[in-house]
């Protein structure tokens, strides 16, 4: 089992443009989590998707979006990119009724110039 | 609003010696706690849990509710030890959201 997989690892885009990151979770979890981790500081919750439905939202404005496929896997869309949006984004992957239990994959670091 | 905090962004110590990552939390209702570890060049995984009561290379961790404080400890730091550390909590009674504090730098020195 490889575990949680994310894609690409570093990514450089231009204020304003639009990015997508993708995440497969760990094999046997449904629930896939985003955090967006900026340098210096601990991961903060994006959201949460489970049955191809975001069930939680943390502080994020709706440039951030998300998706869930049926195989589980979930992709991380950002709009209109902020410098400030430059951060590292990470995805974990839960078990059904375990949803703290967190796996976490290496992340895609985002650069915005 | 439930809260994590970790006074101290860095953590010195030598080999052999006693380790204690300060965690303090802000929460209504019973939390669960949870330390989360990632060590050079890979994935934030997780180290241990309160309710498990458990031990995890020679880490432990009592929650104190009175005190709102969920020390991680170590009596023996080891190299290996040296990471950075998280400590992090649901972010709502759902539970299936995590707060995180800003983490502690731990560097043990030979």
């Amino acid at each position: 089992d490889a575990g949680v997989t994310q894609s690409p690892t570093h990514l450089i885009k231009t204020r304003g443009q639009q990015v997508t990151l993708r995440c497969s979770p760990k094999s046997g979890h449904d629930t896939v989590s985003w955090y967006q981790q900026a340098l210096g500081q601990g991961p903060q919750f994006i959201f949460q998707y489970y049955e191809e439905e975001e069930r939680q939202r943390g502080n994020f404005p709706d440039r951030f979006s998300g998706h869930q496929f049926p195989n589980y896997s979930s992709e991380l869309n950002v709009n209109a990119l902020l410098l400030g949006d430059s951060a590292l984004y990470l995805c974990a992957s839960s078990p059904t009724g375990r949803k703290t239990e967190a796996f976490f994959g290496q992340g895609t670091r985002l650069t915005v110039v | 609003a439930q809260r994590v905090t970790q006074p101290e962004k860095l953590l010195s110590v030598f080999k052999g010696a006693p380790v204690e990552l300060k965690c303090n939390y802000s929460y209504s209702g019973s939390p669960e706690l949870f330390w989360y570890v990632q060590y050079s060049r890979q994935r934030l995984q997780l180290l241990l849990r309160h309710i498990s009561r458990e031990s995890i290379k020679g880490f432990t961790a009592d929650l104190n509710k009175g005190e709102t404080s969920f020390h991680l400890k170590k009596p023996f730091a080891q190299e290996e030890d040296s990471a950075m550390y998280y400590c992090a909590l649901p972010a709502n009674n759902a539970g299936n959201m995590l707060t995180f504090g800003g983490g502690t730098r731990l560097m043990v020195k030979p």
